[in-house]
């Protein structure tokens, strides 16, 4: 069984719509858990990360974990254009330290 | 603050030529540092990573190798390419301790022919 398990997509919404990205994980001992954002043909950039359970938020980023189902979302408001990229969640497993697993990514289409 | 790079940024290579990738870090110091590579339709893979000079773990079995002979330089490679190999690298650093903040590279898009 993989770490993280991520629906590939793709996902097509209107601009404005409010998106729910989703991934599970595996083992309920993971503590860490990321979120990073891919532009098409860049290295992927960091945009959150949330230790254990509980809510995150950044601007129109949410992050949440459901430890309870060992689910992971991220909730973009108000989605904009620019937001179009594929989005990966991350792991770094148990103790862990020195390395991740991504899922494959969503990719996220939002139509102006 | 800290810049990774990489080059090049796109190669065509022919089958069963050589590989070098090559991957620096500024602005920080004794960074753990990670080679990945992302193929369509099947996310990113660890083949590498290193927590200090001369100290590789590899992921995958296969005809890649790495190499950190520098703090702050990360070098991957092959010597005999195949079709296999083509995908897109990345290379990324974190601070020791702390692999959930990953920084990556812009990457390198290989195309093995």
């Amino acid at each position: 069984q993989k770490e993280v398990e991520q629906d590939p997509g793709p996902l097509s919404v209107p601009e404005g719509a409010i998106v729910s990205l989703n991934c599970t994980y595996s083992n309920s001992a993971f503590q860490y858990f990321m979120w990073y954002r891919q532009y098409s043909r860049k290295g992927p950039e960091l945009l959150m990360y949330t230790y254990s359970s509980g809510n995150k938020e950044d601007g129109r980023f949410t992050a949440q974990v459901d430890k309870s189902s060992k689910y992971i979302s991220l909730f973009i408001r108000d989605s904009q254009p620019s937001d179009s990229a594929t989005y990966l969640c991350a792991t770094p497993g148990v103790g862990g330290y020195q390395k991740v697993t991504f899922g494959i990514g969503t990719k996220l289409q939002v139509i102006p | 603050s800290q810049t990774i790079h990489q080059w090049p940024a796109t190669l065509v290579q022919p089958v069963g030529s050589p590989l070098s990738l090559e991957c620096t870090v500024e602005g920080t110091s004794n960074p753990n540092l990670y080679w990945y590579r992302q193929a369509a339709g099947r996310g990113l893979q660890l083949l590498f990573y290193s927590v200090g000079i001369g100290q590789i773990s590899s992921e995958v079995p296969q005809n890649l190798s790495a190499s950190r002979p520098q703090d702050r330089q990360f070098i991957l490679s092959s010597k005999k390419l195949l079709l296999s190999d083509s995908g897109f690298y990345l290379c990324a650093w974190s601070v020791q301790g702390v692999s959930y903040e990953q920084y990556f590279g812009p990457g390198t898009r290989l195309t093995v022919t």
